[in-house]
C-alpha cells in the first residue's frame, strides 16, 4: 500500500509564481524525499531531508517537515516552465527495512 | 558516469506469453529496486536487492512475478503468462548503500509494458 499522499493532486500555476505541493505521511519514518518525474518515465531525486530536520533549502526549492502532523511541503519558487512534471514524495519507515513508499504525485504544469 | 539502465525501453505483447525485464544498475550501487507504475499513478514497491543478502520479496503482486540479481549487478523481472492488468511501466531503481537514513535512489527511464 502506498504509504504517502499528495496534495493537490493537479496544479497549474503561471512562470514565476511559487508552487506548493504537500505530502501526507501515516507512520514513523527515518527521512523523506522528493523526486521529479518527467512524461511519466523515470523519477529524478531532489532533495532528502531527515526526521529530526524540519526545512532543508536547494536552489529554488524549500522543503519542510512536520513529524508531529506526518507532513511535508515542497515550495518551488519562481517557477519555470521547464519545471512541469510530476512531483512526488518518498518515505523510508522506520524498522521496515529498506522499502521506500511513495505517495501518489501532485502534476505541476507551469504555463509560459 | 553511466547512470541505470533498463531494456528494453517498450514492450507490446499477447495476454497469456512470458516477459523479462532488464536492469542495469549504477556500477558500485549494492542496493536494487523495482517498482511498476500504473497510469496516472504513485509507485509500487515490488522487490529489493541489497548486496548478497535474500530479496525483499514483500511487495510481489502475485507468484506469476519473480526477479533475480545475477553476481549482484544486473537485474531481471520476469511476469509469467502476462494479464492485462500487468499493463504498466516498470522502473527500477539502484542505490549505493541501502541503509536507512541517507540513502537516494537513482531511477532507469523504465520499461513500459503493454498486455493485448
Amino acid at each position: 500500500s502506498q504509504q504517502g499522499e499528495e496534495d493537490p493532486q493537479a496544479l497549474s500555476i503561471q512562470e514565476g509564481e511559487n508552487a506548493t505541493m504537500n505530502c501526507s505521511y501515516k507512520t514513523s519514518i527515518n527521512n523523506l524525499q522528493w523526486y521529479r518525474q518527467n512524461s511519466g518515465r523515470g523519477l529524478v531525486h531532489l532533495i532528502l531531508i531527515r526526521s529530526n530536520e524540519r526545512e532543508k533549502h536547494s536552489g529554488r526549492l524549500r522543503v519542510t517537515l512536520d513529524t508531529s502532523k506526518k507532513s511535508s511541503s515542497l515550495l518551488i519558487t519562481a517557477s519555470r516552465a521547464a519545471d512541469t512534471a510530476s512531483y512526488f514524495c518518498a518515505t523510508m519507515r522506520q524498522n521496515t527495512g529498506n522499502q521506500f513508499y511513495f505517495g501518489t504525485g501532485t502534476s505541476l504544469t507551469v504555463i509560459p | 558516469g553511466a547512470g541505470v539502465s533498463q531494456s528494453p525501453s517498450n514492450k507490446v505483447t499477447e495476454k497469456g506469453k512470458d516477459v523479462e525485464l532488464r536492469c542495469d544498475p549504477i556500477s558500485g550501487h549494492t542496493a536494487l529496486y523495482w517498482y511498476r507504475q500504473s497510469l496516472g499513478q504513485g509507485l509500487e514497491f515490488l522487490i529489493y536487492f541489497q548486496g548478497n543478502s535474500a530479496p525483499d520479496k514483500s511487495g510481489l503482486p502475485s507468484d506469476r512475478f519473480s526477479a533475480e540479481r545475477t553476481g549482484g549487478s544486473v537485474s531481471t523481472l520476469t511476469i509469467q503468462r502476462t494479464q492485462q492488468e500487468d499493463s504498466a511501466v516498470y522502473l527500477c531503481a539502484s542505490s549505493l548503500t541501502g541503509t536507512r537514513i541517507l540513502d537516494t535512489q537513482y531511477f532507469g527511464p523504465g520499461t513500459r509494458l503493454t498486455v493485448l
